[in-house]
């Protein structure tokens, strides 16, 4: 099956820091990537849809000025938190779709990368 | 999006088959149904997903409803690793490029 990664899969940093969180897809092309955030004990929230070369589209309640989302190519995008606060700590799970393979866009998920703000 | 409903967590003894439901009311005729599972500290993969007829594969099998109302996911054979949160989720076959929404699904716990 096909394979993402995210990198770092754990992050440790200052409140007040930016973090940088990358998505890549090891062996295919992603037409659309997304966003999940996961706080302990709860399901996966979507955050934001992201396609190549254009701008994110971000679910509601969540701030596009927090949150950057770059798709710079077909195979990596990075999700930005600005300002990180002891709230944001949580699990950020990206996902890549391959579209146009089958009847439906499979979704595939990366191991997620937790992040955790002091 | 049409919901699906399922039971927060559910037990059962390693080795034995485990019965997970899912209850999908609202199903319109273009949605597939899709299991995924989420084991701990890890992100979602996909287990099996179907249409309208039951569908086997190496994880699982999935029953579905004759009026596509319900459904339930089918681990032959339980074993400690399939502990995780199973979640039920409806994906639009005509809306290629849809986004899963996860509901709370349900947890499973395997007992020695």
């Amino acid at each position: 099956g096909a394979v993402v990664s995210q990198h770092p899969s754990w992050v440790i940093c200052k409140s007040g820091t930016s973090v940088k969180i990358e998505c890549r897809s090891l062996d295919f092309q992603a037409t659309t990537m997304f966003w999940y955030r996961q706080f302990p004990k709860q399901s996966l929230m979507l955050m934001a849809t992201s396609n190549e070369g254009s701008k994110a589209t971000y679910e509601q309640g969540v701030e596009k000025d927090k949150f950057l989302i770059n798709h710079a190519s077909l195979t990596l995008s990075t999700l930005t938190v600005t300002s990180a606060h002891p709230e944001d700590s949580s699990f950020y799970i990206c996902s890549a779709t391959i579209s146009g393979r089958l009847s439906y866009n499979e979704q595939f998920f990366g191991p997620g990368t937790r992040l955790t703000v002091l | 999006d049409a919901k699906t409903t399922q039971p927060n967590s559910m037990e059962s003894n390693e080795e034995e088959p485990v019965h997970l439901p899912c209850n999908h009311s609202t199903i319109s005729g273009t949605d597939y149904i899709h299991w995924y599972r989420q084991l701990p500290s890890q992100g979602p993969e996909y287990v099996i997903h179907g249409l309208t007829s039951n569908v086997n594969n190496r994880m699982a099998s999935l029953a579905i409803a004759e009026d596509r109302k319900s459904s339930t996911l089918i681990l032959h054979r339980a074993t400690l690793r399939d502990a995780a949160v199973y979640y039920c989720i409806l994906r639009d076959r005509e809306n290629r490029d849809d986004k899963i929404i996860f509901g709370k699904g349900t947890r499973l716990h395997i007992l020695p």
